[in-house]
């Protein structure tokens, strides 16, 4: 069955600094991946995803995730946090039939100052 | 440019009391899903539909009824509430599945079951 693991529950970073947040998927097959974030009171927005072909991944707001197949991860990362990033992050794998997706339980940013 | 709109933003019922939860996608997408969203675990898949008249069960169904009379509509049913069903409901439709399954997700109902 796939899983999504998203081992850091909370993560604070100042601003300026880099970021990386981490992902790892359970998955007997070539896994489409997804980063989503969430803004309080909102719904989620997609990030970036990954279905095939180069493993690095660009996405909107300045994010990049790297896929390694041999690590099952798929890491988001960003050279620069902003405090509008503040926010929740949530991985995604989907099936290869898409019909259903399998979410992380999400990463909490807080920005500081 | 409304995209997937849910209503209503928040309700509040009594154990036992029924209501139903509207999602409306203008986008003539054939997959919508409904999920909840509870501390610490993440979104669960309750139920999803992949076209007009056919629904299917997700990961968390028990307690939940749905329907997709109108492509464009994706109704959530809760025929007799319970603490337990208290959460974020968020709903989300996708042009495709397999590789061009990208959801796009409105902005949640947040339901409280007292």
């Amino acid at each position: 069955a796939q899983s999504v693991t998203q081992p850091d529950i909370h993560i604070t970073v100042s601003e300026g600094a880099s970021l990386e947040l981490r992902c790892n998927y359970s998955y007997g097959a070539t896994p489409y991946l997804f980063w989503y974030v969430q803004s309080p009171g909102q719904g989620l927005q997609l990030l970036l995803k990954y279905f095939s072909g180069d493993t690095l991944v660009q996405g909107i707001k300045g994010f990049e995730a790297e896929f390694k197949r041999s690590q099952s991860s798929f890491n988001l990362r960003k050279p620069s946090v902003h405090w509008s990033d503040a926010a929740e992050y949530f991985c995604a794998v989907a099936s290869n039939t898409g019909n259903q997706f399998y979410f992380g339980t999400g990463t909490s940013l807080t920005v500081i100052p | 440019n409304a995209g997937v709109t849910q209503t209503p933003k928040f309700r509040v019922l009594k154990t036992g009391q029924s209501m139903t939860l509207l999602c409306a996608q203008d986008m003539n997408h054939e997959y919508m899903y409904w999920y909840r969203q509870d501390p610490g675990m993440g979104l669960r898949l309750i139920h999803y539909s992949v076209g007009e008249g056919t629904t299917a069960k997700g990961e968390v169904p028990d307690g939940y009824n749905v329907s997709r009379l109108k492509k464009q509509n994706f109704l959530l049913g809760l025929e007799s509430a319970a603490p337990s069903q208290t959460s974020v409901y968020f709903c989300a439709s996708s042009r495709l599945a397999g590789i061009e399954n990208i959801q796009y997700f409105g902005a949640g109902t947040r339901l409280s079951v007292l």
